[in-house]
């Protein structure tokens, strides 16, 4: 069992659509990541929270603690967010998820 | 752009090989971390270097092996190369203050360096 789960695993939306991505994870943790990866690899970190919600642009992230969730939310999606979104945790060491991946159609 | 920088970005080895994979960090950021990510996964962590010392270990096995140098910049070497280190290898740098831990890090991350072993 991963110890950070995330779903879903590919995700299609129409430009302008509201995504929401899920992470779960199983581990004690001092805080989450929420990562883009680009085709090719490069990685870009977009959030990193222990608690709350912090907001980006159009990105949201939030997450709760007691129940070991996170949220990554884009409003008015566009296609430049077609990306791989990983869920990572810091706990005595770094856990990934797999990794959603998003397909914005225009 | 991060800052961080890595070379070489695609290499091809053959089983039993070893190689040296380089990151050069942000500047300024003293820890560096080192993951591999297998072709539909997500990145593991190989283990992170904080001023010239290993700071933490993910599971693999000792034939991978690291170095930080003074100037923050790092290597990872792989033994014995196996089929399975086929994999995209990412480094990511960040700057860890004094008493701070793991979860205050902001990771920048580099574009990797492709690793395939035939």
């Amino acid at each position: 069992k991963n110890e950070v789960e995330q779903s879903p695993q590919n995700l299609t939306a129409q430009e302008g659509e509201f995504i929401t991505i899920n992470c779960s994870y199983s581990v004690g943790i001092s805080a989450l990541h929420w990562l883009q990866q680009h085709p090719g690899g490069g990685i870009v970190s977009l959030f990193m929270l222990s608690s709350g919600k912090k907001k980006h642009g159009r990105l949201i992230a939030t997450i709760n603690i007691q129940e070991k969730h996170s949220s990554l939310h884009i409003t008015a999606s566009h296609p430049r967010d077609s990306a791989v979104y990983i869920c990572a945790v810091t706990g005595n060491q770094f856990y990934f998820g797999t990794g959603t991946s998003l397909t914005v159609i225009p | 752009e991060t800052g961080v920088t890595q070379s070489p970005t695609h290499l091809i080895k053959t089983r039993g090989q070893q190689v040296t994979l380089r990151c050069s960090s942000q500047s300024g950021h003293n820890t560096v971390s080192w993951y591999q990510q297998a072709l539909g996964q997500g990145p593991q962590f190989i283990f992170q270097y904080y001023r010239e010392e290993e700071n933490g270990r993910g599971n693999f096995p000792p034939r991978f092996s690291g170095l930080q140098f003074p100037n923050y910049s790092s290597e990872l070497n792989v033994n014995a190369l196996e089929l399975d280190d086929s994999a995209l290898y990412l480094c990511a740098s960040s700057l860890r203050v004094s008493g701070g831990t793991t979860s205050t890090d902001t990771q920048y991350f580099g574009p990797g360096t492709r690793l395939t072993v035939l």
